[in-house]
């Protein structure tokens, strides 16, 4: 069954260094998401990606986040100079259309801000 | 109360009960699912309601939706002890595009 994969599971960073989470979606899907979950807290969204452009953000994604498909397969978050805050478990998911809106989520990846 | 919340906040059960759990939101909405999260791992899509539809089935799981008290439950039967996790509702509202926004989520523990 095909599967919304993200990398790397954990990553430990120092506050003010620059992160890029990597995620590839499912193949046929066009549209892409980025979420985030605080320990202990509810899911959070953050941004959504269709045609290669932002969709939707929400007021959490600031200037600090920009999100990208480099390539075909790829979709990246990439926050430009971490805060202790941004720790979070963020998830990536897709979905075949907007309409039939079923998001495949992610495994996600473990962000831990020192 | 805010956009998605469930309550109980924590069940325990005991494995062949059956487990319900609610969920309100506020918005008029498109539809609205419901995702369980094992501890510390991804979301599993188990379930989706649209918002013309009132009840609806897949194998031992039962989904009700009554927009006109914005509120959905979930029916887990015959629970086993691999169900054992976090429930969310996410509700996709209509003014918002395609976003989720979640609950604060259920714990259920079905215990051997």
């Amino acid at each position: 069954e095909p599967e919304v994969t993200q990398t790397p599971s954990h990553q430990v960073t120092q506050m003010g260094q620059e992160v890029i989470l990597r995620c590839v979606p499912i193949s046929n899907h066009l549209y892409f998401y980025w979420y985030r979950q605080i320990l202990g807290q509810k899911v959070e969204f953050l941004v959504s990606f269709y045609n290669n452009e932002i969709s939707e953000k929400s007021e959490i994604f600031d200037d600090q986040f920009s999100v990208e498909r480099p390539d075909g397969s790829n979709f990246t978050l990439k926050i430009r100079s971490t805060k202790l805050e941004d720790s979070a478990m963020y998830f990536c998911a897709s979905s075949e259309t907007a309409a039939k809106n079923i998001q495949y989520f992610g495994a996600g990846t473990r962000l831990s801000v020192l | 109360s805010q956009q998605g919340e469930e309550d109980p906040q924590a069940l325990s059960i005991q494995e062949g009960e059956n487990a319900t759990m609610n969920c309100s939101y506020k918005t008029s909405i498109n539809n609205l699912q419901w995702y369980r999260q094992n501890s510390g791992r991804g979301l599993v899509h188990l379930i989706l309601i649209r918002s013309n539809e009132r009840e609806k089935h897949s194998g031992r799981l039962r989904v009700t939706l009554d927009t006109s008290k914005k509120s959905s439950s979930l029916l887990i039967t015959a629970s086993r002890a691999a169900d054992t996790a976090s429930y969310f509702c996410a509700t996709e509202a209509k003014t918002s595009g395609s976003r989720l926004t979640f609950g604060e989520g259920t714990q259920l523990t079905v215990n051997p």
